[in-house]
């Protein structure tokens, strides 16, 4: 258990529709990043926000939008879902010194039909 | 914008060999990090090893160990002793000052018995 909690692990759903995706950094850590892996390819980033604010942003869809919550958790909200959309979204946290790396949740499957 | 660059995209050792794994990076930073993280089919991220781009001393963390060269913008990943729990997708990545995170692509290992 790496401390970064994802939820749900999978996701099936259909085109059109909207999903959001949940994510509960590790203890103490203040910054979330959202990154995209599509079928077997690397890690696209998405969009990080530090103790609520967003600090940058990847090439994120303007379907999609985050938060980050007082309580530090945040969220990825997908909508009007396509095919392509269909990938693992991975979470991760890093503290302030991040030059130790981020520690990645498990993920979340998203499959959209 | 910072690159990485994984050039291979699979690999495959006998078990008890040595295996290398290349990367290259472009950053216009100068102060920056380097990891490696693993991908077992279990999909979960998990950091093989970091390395100060500061430093000369190339890390090093139990059978895994890099060769770092900075002015080549080349940083690979020497695994040792290959074993069967070692088979999984390795990304090289790097962080900028921003705190950001930019994959490779990624190098599928595959560790024959």
């Amino acid at each position: 258990d790496s401390g970064v909690t994802q939820t749900p692990k999978h996701l099936i759903t259909a085109t059109g529709q909207r999903v959001t995706l949940r994510c509960s950094p590790r203890s103490g850590d203040l910054s979330v990043y959202w990154y995209q892996q599509s079928l077997d390819q690397g890690l696209q980033f998405l969009i990080q926000y530090y103790n609520g604010e967003e600090r940058a942003k990847g090439n994120i869809l303007e379907r999609f939008s985050a938060q980050q919550f007082p309580d530090l958790h945040s969220e990825l909200n997908l909508s009007s879902l396509e095919l392509g959309d269909s990938a693992l979204y991975f979470c991760a946290s890093s503290s302030t010194r991040v030059l130790y790396g981020y520690t990645f949740g498990s993920g979340t499957r998203l499959t959209v039909v | 914008a910072q690159t990485v660059t994984q050039s291979q995209p699979e690999m495959s050792v006998q078990e008890a060999e040595t295996v290398t794994l290349s990367c290259t990076y472009d950053t216009s930073e100068s102060d920056y990090y380097l990891f490696w993280y693993k991908q077992p089919p279990s999909r979960q991220m998990i950091l093989v090893i970091r390395q100060e781009a500061y430093k000369q001393q190339n890390a090093t963390e139990n059978r895994f160990s890099v060769n770092f060269q900075k002015a080549a913008k080349s940083f690979s990943l020497k695994i040792s002793d290959s074993q069967l729990g070692d088979a999984a997708m390795y990304f090289c990545a790097c962080l900028n000052a921003g705190n950001m995170l930019t994959f490779g692509g990624g190098t599928r290992l595959m560790v024959k018995p």
